[in-house]
């Protein structure tokens, strides 16, 4: 099975307004990072966030780290439309030489 | 993108019949993932890649082989194409198990 699990599966706002998308994972991670895929495309790398850190920001993205829950959450403020697309969060397990992800949040947003 | 190219881009093969996609990178990364996109599944690990010659399973090997003869490319072969392979294979590399950047991904089509 998959080792992370993003929630919601799809989420539909208006611009402006700001999106939260949560994942949940199950092992030990080195690191936990978030991606951004366009429809039809491959994804794109927008942030890591390292086990021993709990909050990190780039730009209109804030990522938080909870590892004794074993979750993150991606929030984007002041969402524009084009922002729209799927997100996906991804582990790397503490052993293990190999990048994993999860199923993935679309986000729409509405002009 | 990032110096990674997958070939072919599209390919359309009948049930049966092996198939290879070739992933190749200038960026010299050790790392090389082959993912696959489904519908409802986010992203699955096929194979990875942590060097020349070392290679391992992802969560859904069945049915795929690879091979690592030289840094820059990686290769997938589907032994028998059988139409549950239908899907949208993604290639991905990076220097250690941190950022990955993604090829444009390769639509294969088993008829």
């Amino acid at each position: 099975s998959q080792q992370g699990e993003e929630d919601p599966q799809a989420l539909s706002i208006q611009e402006g307004e700001n999106a939260t998308m949560n994942c949940s994972y199950k092992t030990s991670i080195n690191n936990l990072q978030w991606y951004r895929q366009n429809s039809g495309r491959g994804l794109v790398h927008l942030i890591l966030i390292r086990s021993n850190e709990r909050e990190k920001h780039s730009g209109r993205l804030r990522v938080t780290l909870d590892t004794s829950k074993k979750s993150s959450s991606l929030l984007i403020t002041a969402s524009r439309a084009a922002d729209t697309a799927s997100y996906f969060c991804a582990t790397d397990e503490k052993g293990a030489q190999k990048l994993v992800f999860g199923q993935g949040t679309r986000l729409t947003i509405n002009p | 993108d990032a110096g990674i190219t997958q070939s072919p881009r599209h390919k359309v093969t009948e049930t049966g019949t092996p198939v290879t996609l070739r992933c190749h990178q200038t960026e010299n990364h050790r790392y090389m993932y082959w993912y696959r996109q489904d519908p409802g599944h986010g992203l699955r690990l096929i194979h990875y890649s942590y060097g020349v010659k070392d290679t391992d399973k992802g969560e859904v090997s069945d049915g795929y082989s690879v091979s690592r003869s030289k840094t820059e490319d990686f290769l997938l072969t589907l032994e028998s194409a059988t139409s549950s392979q239908t899907s949208v294979y993604f290639c991905a590399i990076s220097p250690g198990v941190t950022e990955a950047f993604f090829g444009q991904g390769t639509r294969l089509t088993v008829v």
